[in-house]
């Protein structure tokens, strides 16, 4: 069925650098949710991307969708200890949620 | 967004016996989602739950395993049935608020059976 990949498993990055994490996949998404898992914690929702190309801003972090809707990214700018956690996309298809494999981010101060 | 309460948050059980986990929501939902998280991974979908319906299930998971009960649009419950050790994981509840918004969790209930 359909997966979305998603790169790299795991960042580690000194305070204050920047991070990118990536999801792709083979075919179309219909749309893509990004979540933050904080340790010891249960996703929580970032935002949603439907059109082509949208891009979307919250303070430090900067969400992508690509033009075909086969990949998105997020962003965030001059990480933060409070950024430590692991961010996940996921296609939302069917009223169900398939997640990306997540990529786990460590901040070293 | 709505709220859950999932319950317990964690347990020890010994193999061979079921464990029922239960998520409660502050609203009416039509579908309620059953997910897996084994240590260090992703989410695996495991069952949709649907008031007056039997539950979805997807591959590689069956009804015998985790049976699970939606008696009303605001309560479901996942049994994790015969456990074993391979059970032990986070699992969790979900539902989505609307089409444009996420999908709320709840927070979840560490398994570890020995």
């Amino acid at each position: 069925g359909q997966q979305v990949m998603q790169i790299p498993q795991y960042q580690h990055v000194q305070e204050g650098e920047d991070f990118t994490t990536y999801c792709n996949s083979s075919t179309t998404l219909s749309n893509i949710q990004w979540y933050k898992q904080r340790p010891g914690g249960h996703p929580v929702f970032l935002i949603q991307l439907v059109k082509s190309g949208e891009v979307k801003k919250q303070k430090r972090l900067t969400f992508q969708f690509g033009e075909a809707k086969k990949n998105s990214s997020l962003h965030i700018t001059a990480t933060q200890t409070t950024d430590v956690g692991t961010y996940f996309c996921a296609e939302r298809t069917g009223g169900k949620l398939i997640f990306g494999q997540g990529t786990e981010l460590s901040v070293k101060p | 967004s709505a709220v859950i309460s999932q319950k317990p948050s964690r347990d020890i059980c010994q193999r061979g016996t079921s464990l029922t986990i239960q998520c409660q929501v502050d609203s009416q939902v039509t579908m309620m989602f059953w997910y897996r998280q084994q240590p260090g991974q992703s989410l695996t979908l495991i069952a949709t739950a649907n008031q007056g319906s039997e539950a979805t299930y997807e591959s590689g998971f069956v009804i015998d395993k985790f049976p699970i009960s939606r008696p009303n649009l605001t309560f479901s419950t996942l049994t994790v049935s015969n456990m074993s050790p391979e059970d032990s994981s986070i699992y969790l509840c979900s539902v989505g608020t609307g089409t444009d918004y996420g999908y709320t969790f709840g927070s979840g209930t560490r398994l570890t059976v020995v």
